[in-house]
């Protein structure tokens, strides 16, 4: 069974651009979420998606993040103007329902904002 | 709110021997799952085990052991004759029924296997 599939898996980009991560499900899992990882730091939510309804956007910052699942299938997360802060590794996860289902996570993608 | 916490930032354990990195909790919920993660140096987090609040007994996985103790609020994961490929940063998480499927994460401990 294939896992998690993320891309890329590293970007450089200079602040106030913008960048797009894409991530890829297990298949069938209704689940999906998006993590940030700072250096250092365990990963923090910023959005989770039941099938392609948001659950849970709370930590999202709405402002420059947006994140879109448009078939309940693969996910895009983009920011625009990235700031140098948004420098981290993205980590996308997936489980069968969500609740305390085991999330499994893609190889990440190490963004660093010049 | 929930909280991990992980009070160990690094450790070295020599090759074949059980090496225990501690987990405490904190969370008003009755129901709740505990999970550990490990995160080698290439960034992808693999999930190790899974324990939930209500399980009788401590979850085991191959080398992989959960020492629950609900009433100390602790959930170390122990690892018995390590080995040079369990070289990894070792995350803790949590998630509880107001928090349903957000992980919440603890910082994480740096463990290094030596020969």
């Amino acid at each position: 069974e294939a896992g998690v599939a993320q891309s890329p898996r590293y970007k450089i980009i200079e602040k106030r651009q913008s960048v797009a991560f894409w991530c890829n499900p297990i298949s069938g899992h209704a689940t999906l979420y998006w993590y940030q990882q700072i250096l250092g730091q365990g990963p923090k939510l910023l959005i989770q998606f039941q099938n392609n309804g948001v659950v849970d956007d709370s930590q999202l910052p709405k402002d420059r993040f947006s994140a879109e699942r448009l078939k309940g299938v693969d996910s895009t997360l983009k920011i625009q103007p990235a700031k140098l802060e948004d420098s981290a590794v993205y980590l996308c996860a997936s489980s069968t329902r969500g609740g305390r289902d085991t999330q499994y996570f893609g190889p990440g993608t190490r963004l660093t904002v010049l | 709110a929930q909280k991990i916490t992980q009070t160990q930032p690094g450790m070295f354990v020599q090759e074949k021997e059980a090496v225990t990195l501690d987990c405490t909790y904190d969370t008003s919920d009755p129901s709740y799952g505990l999970f550990w993660y490990k995160q080698p140096s290439s960034g992808e987090m693999i999930f190790l085990i899974y324990q939930g609040s209500y399980d009788q007994q401590n979850a085991t996985e191959g080398r992989y052991s959960l020492n629950f103790q609900k009433a100390r609020k602790s959930a170390n994961l122990v690892i018995s004759a390590s080995q040079l490929g369990d070289s990894a940063m070792y995350f803790c998480a949590m998630t509880g029924t107001d928090s349903w499927g957000k992980l919440q994460f603890g910082a994480g401990t740096q463990v290094v296997v030596t020969p």
